[in-house]
């Protein structure tokens, strides 16, 4: 079982739609991450979140918008996506993200398709 | 521009004998490797690490060796389970910024024959 949970498993929705993503991890870790995996690719980064404020933005379109409303709990807001966002959406966590001897646990992921 | 390489897209091993994952970078600031293994539907979980202040670090069945000068490392799995197959992701990090970023290979697909 992971120790970090991420809901919904998987989610379909339309351009116009808006939706959240939602993260959850106990641990007591500081650091939560957003990574996007496409079919056959690996993890890459999207938003790193430090004692619940920003850290890391790697460009990610505004349509991707990131919320770390206490330290166990890490959104990613849906609005207006494009076919191509279609992914699976990865949240992870760490005990500091200045601590690089400090794994990443990930969660199971959300699929996302976007119709 | 891969920053980190897994040239082998996949790998087949006899149960009981020694899996190699190799794996390349070329960032010379990378200082802390991890391997994780991700079963489908699942998220990637970790295996083992090494710092770049070490050439070796064992874990059980699996060990990491760090090569700095080739910029290059690799995980033997010995010996090797069916339950060991899964895709194998390589990741670095460190450099300037020197936060938990990390920078993930493009994954090694292992399949473990009984």
């Amino acid at each position: 079982d992971t120790e970090v949970t991420q809901t919904p498993k998987h989610l379909v929705m339309g351009m116009t739609n808006k939706k959240s993503l939602k993260c959850e991890q106990h641990m007591g870790h500081r650091a939560m991450y957003w990574y996007k995996q496409k079919a056959k690719k690996p993890p890459e980064l999207m938003f790193v979140y430090s004692y619940e404020k920003l850290s890391i933005n790697e460009s990610v379109p505004s349509r991707f918008s990131p919320e770390c409303p206490n330290s166990s709990l890490l959104n990613l807001h849906l609005h207006a996506l494009q076919p191509e966002d279609s992914a699976l959406y990865l949240c992870a966590s760490s005990t500091s993200d200045r601590d690089y001897n400090s794994p990443l646990h990930f969660g199971n992921g959300t699929r996302l398709t976007v119709t | 521009d891969q920053q980190v390489k897994q040239n082998s897209p996949s790998l087949s091993v006899q149960e009981g004998r020694i899996s190699i994952l190799n794996c390349d970078y070329t960032n010379s600031m990378f200082d802390y490797f991890l391997w994780y293994k991700k079963y489908p539907a699942e998220g990637p979980t970790f295996l083992i690490s090494i710092s770049s202040i070490k050439d070796k670090n064992e874990d059980g069945r699996f060990t990491v060796f760090l090569n700095k000068s080739a910029k290059h490392l690799s995980l033997h799995i010995v010996p090797s389970q069916p339950g060991d197959s899964a895709v194998y992701f390589c990741a670095a990090s460190g450099g300037i910024r020197a936060t938990n970023k990390l920078i993930f290979g493009t994954g090694t697909l292992l399949a473990v024959q009984p």
